[in-house]
C-alpha cells in the first residue's frame, strides 16, 4: 500500500473550518483515499472516502487533487467534540491490508 | 446494529497466563481485522480474515500469538503466554463486502490488555 505524510498535530478554533492535509504522492491509479479518527480511548471512526472526484457527507468534505497525489479533508464547522488523532490511508479497499500512520492530532480551542 | 463487540473491555493478567479476546463481527460483514495498539507503535494490523480464513497473518508478533474464526459471527486472538509487553488496547474491526469493494471498516471499542 502507498505510504502517506500528515503533519503530527493542528489546531483549530471552534465554529472554523479544520483543514487537515496528507500527502499521499505515489498513490496507485485504483486506491482509495479513506479518513478515520480516532478519539481518545475509542476505536477508529470512519469518516469519508475517495477516488478521483471530491466527496461530501454529514461528517465532512474529502478533496482530492487532480493528480490525486494530495488530499484534504475539511470540517466546516469544528466542535470541541471534534478533537482528535485524524488517520489519512491509501488502500485499494477496506478489505485489503489498511495500515495507518501516525495521523493528524487535531485540538479544536474554544 | 449492534455494531463490532468485543470482550472484555478490561482484561488484567499475570505474566505466563493465557489471554483471550474475542470479537462479534458487524452481521454480514465478509472482513474481520485484529489490530494492536500501543504509543510507541501506533495502530498496528496483526491479522485479517475473509470469510472465515485467515488471509493476511505477517503482523502477528510471534508464535505466542494465535487468531481464530470458527464462524462468520465470532473470532478470539489468544496470547499464550502473555509478557508484559503485550500491553496495548486490542481492537477488532469488520468490513461488509469482498475485495474491490471500497466499504470503510467498523471498529469496536477495543480490549486493554495490562499484563504484570
Amino acid at each position: 500500500d502507498a505510504k502517506t505524510t500528515q503533519p503530527t498535530s493542528m489546531d483549530c478554533a471552534e465554529g472554523r473550518a479544520a483543514n487537515l492535509p496528507c500527502n499521499h504522492s505515489t498513490i496507485s491509479g485504483n486506491e482509495y483515499v479513506y479518513w478515520y479518527r480516532q478519539i481518545h480511548s475509542q476505536g477508529p471512526q470512519y469518516i469519508i472516502h475517495g477516488l478521483k472526484n471530491n466527496e461530501t457527507n454529514e461528517m465532512a468534505s474529502l478533496i482530492i487533487t487532480e493528480d490525486r497525489k494530495s488530499s484534504t479533508l475539511i470540517l466546516p464547522h469544528a466542535t470541541l467534540r471534534d478533537t482528535a488523532v485524524y488517520y489519512c490511508i491509501v488502500s485499494y479497499s477496506s478489505a485489503s491490508k489498511i495500515i495507518f500512520g501516525s495521523g493528524t492530532r487535531l485540538s479544536i480551542r474554544p | 446494529d449492534a455494531g463490532v463487540i468485543q470482550s472484555p473491555r478490561h482484561e488484567v493478567t499475570e505474566m505466563g497466563q493465557e489471554v483471550t479476546l474475542r470479537c462479534k463481527p458487524i452481521s454480514g460483514h465478509d472482513y474481520l481485522f485484529w489490530y494492536r495498539q500501543t504509543m510507541m507503535r501506533g495502530l498496528e494490523l496483526l491479522i485479517y480474515f475473509n470469510n472465515n480464513v485467515p488471509i493476511d497473518d505477517s503482523g502477528m508478533p510471534e508464535d505466542r500469538f494465535s487468531a481464530k474464526m470458527p464462524n462468520a459471527s465470532f473470532s478470539t486472538l489468544k496470547i499464550q503466554p502473555s509478557e508484559p509487553r503485550d500491553s496495548a488496547v486490542y481492537f477488532c474491526a469488520s468490513s461488509p463486502r469482498a475485495r474491490g469493494s471500497n466499504s470503510p471498516l467498523h471498529f469496536g471499542n477495543g480490549t486493554r490488555l495490562t499484563v504484570t
